[in-house]
């Protein structure tokens, strides 16, 4: 089974600033993927990066990027230069390969950005 | 493409009535999920399907929530009778393919049941 775990509900960061969200995630998979997606007061699921587990580098999407540590099942989004609309609810997520294709999410974090 | 469409947007409804939600997923797209959001839970997901076929409904609470899906452009779920506690916001996604590629989500359905 496939877990997600983001343990902080809520963050805050001034504009232009850099902040990172933590996750952790729990799977017996050897072949899954990882994603952030940002779900803005639209109620909208936007995705923001996602990370293949077999590559060692890690992904980066212009002012976003990920910490991705393997052994330690930790996965963290980056936001450099924070802009007021980087104001979400952000959600890791796991998805396995091999027969199971269930993508689970965390619990979100919170993100306020102060101008 | 509109990308996934959900409807509707909003519903209320009344204790033991029943409700349908309904998705049309994105052409092409093979997997289609269904996840329920609330602040205690988050996003939980309730069954997805697979070239039409439930794959996994493990995550359907009870008896009480249904999903089908008829053809690879429409989907349901549908609660009978429903409870105050099934008020959240229920998404509906589509993938194609490969577990690496995204998944597009609807703009959800936000369900009241008083």
């Amino acid at each position: 089974a496939q877990t997600v775990t983001q343990s902080q509900p809520e963050m805050s960061v001034q504009e232009a600033e850099t902040v990172t969200l933590s996750c952790t995630y729990d799977t017996s998979e050897s072949d899954y993927y990882l994603f952030w997606y940002k779900q803005p007061p639209s109620r909208q699921m936007i995705l923001v990066i996602r990370q293949e587990a077999y590559k060692q580098q890690n992904a980066t999407e212009n002012r976003f990027s990920v910490n991705f540590q393997k052994a330690a099942k930790s996965f963290s989004l980056k936001i450099s230069d924070s802009q007021l609309g980087d104001a979400a609810m952000y959600f890791c997520a796991s998805n396995s390969g091999g027969s199971n294709y269930k993508l689970t999410f965390g619990k979100g974090t919170l993100l306020t950005v102060n101008p | 493409d509109a990308g996934v469409i959900q409807s509707p947007r909003h519903e209320v409804t009344e204790m033991g009535q029943e409700v349908t939600l309904r998705c049309k997923p994105i052409s092409g797209h093979d997997y289609l999920f269904w996840y329920r959001q609330t602040m205690m839970r988050g996003l939980e997901l309730l069954i997805y399907f697979n070239n039409n076929v439930p794959i996994d409904d493990s995550g359907m609470p009870e008896d009480r929530f249904s999903a089908k899906m008829p053809n690879a452009s429409f989907s349901t779920l549908k609660i009978q009778p429903s409870e105050p506690r099934d008020s959240a916001v229920y998404f509906c996604a589509s993938r194609y393919g490969d577990s690496n590629t995204e998944a597009f989500f609807g703009q959800g359905t936000r369900l009241t049941v008083v």
